[in-house]
């Protein structure tokens, strides 16, 4: 079995400064990890992913995410917010194998304010 | 371009009407997943299919159906629809051995 933990229903920042989302896993095996951006009324954009290689995963739009087995952790950063990041973000976990199934968040919403 | 379409962007229906959701991707992509997305519940799968002519449950699979005739179409049908499923539906897709998913635009819809 698997899960994922977002440990922020919203978080506020001001632009310019850094961005913190939490988010925590579980799983029998070693995951797959992603994190997904939606902006309003959108689709769901991969901002980055975790497969096993490098632990310091970098995305687009500058955000970046480290894998921590002993924390069982992935939690996402930016050192600078712009009025852009504004938007919802899911941490999703997913086991390697047939299908592959994706299993989601509830989800983090990132407001910047000026 | 290349991707995953979904087809109605929004739709309206009355409890116990019924209708099907249809998902194209012109990527040859083996696998093909539903979801729908529900305020404060992220996303929760409904069906998937890892290849033509195969189905399979996922979380959240009671009161629709799934059909994979083609592989590059995956519909979703709601036989009698219920206000319960008021949701926005998203289609994705994945080929194997790959870890990336391409997800649709996703379908609005409001059952009254």
């Amino acid at each position: 079995a698997q899960s994922v933990t977002q440990l922020d229903s919203h978080v506020s920042v001001s632009e310019g400064t850094p961005v913190l989302l939490r988010c925590n896993y579980s799983s029998s095996y070693s995951p797959s990890l992603f994190w997904y951006v939606q902006h309003p009324n959108k689709g769901l954009q991969l901002l980055l992913k975790y497969t096993s290689a490098a632990t310091l995963v970098k995305g687009i739009n500058g955000f970046e995410a480290e894998f921590k087995k002993s924390e069982t952790s992935f939690h996402l950063t930016k050192p600078s917010a712009h009025m852009s990041d504004a938007a919802e973000y899911f941490c999703v976990v997913s086991l390697t194998g047939t299908a592959s199934k994706l299993t989601f968040g509830t989800g983090t919403r990132l407001q910047v304010t000026l | 371009n290349a991707g995953v379409t979904q087809t109605p962007k929004f739709r309206v229906l009355k409890t116990g009407q019924s209708m099907t959701l249809l998902c194209a991707q012109d990527m040859n992509h083996e696998y093909m997943y539903w979801y729908r997305q529900d305020p404060g519940m992220g996303l929760r799968l409904i069906h998937y299919s890892v290849g033509e002519g195969t189905t399979a449950k996922g979380e959240v699979p009671d009161g629709y159906n799934v059909s994979r005739l083609k592989k590059q179409n995956f519909l979703l049908g709601l036989e009698s629809a219920a206000p319960s499923q008021t949701s926005v539906y998203f289609c994705a897709s994945r080929n194997r051995g790959m870890d990336g998913y391409t997800f649709g635009s996703g379908t609005r819809l409001t059952v009254v």
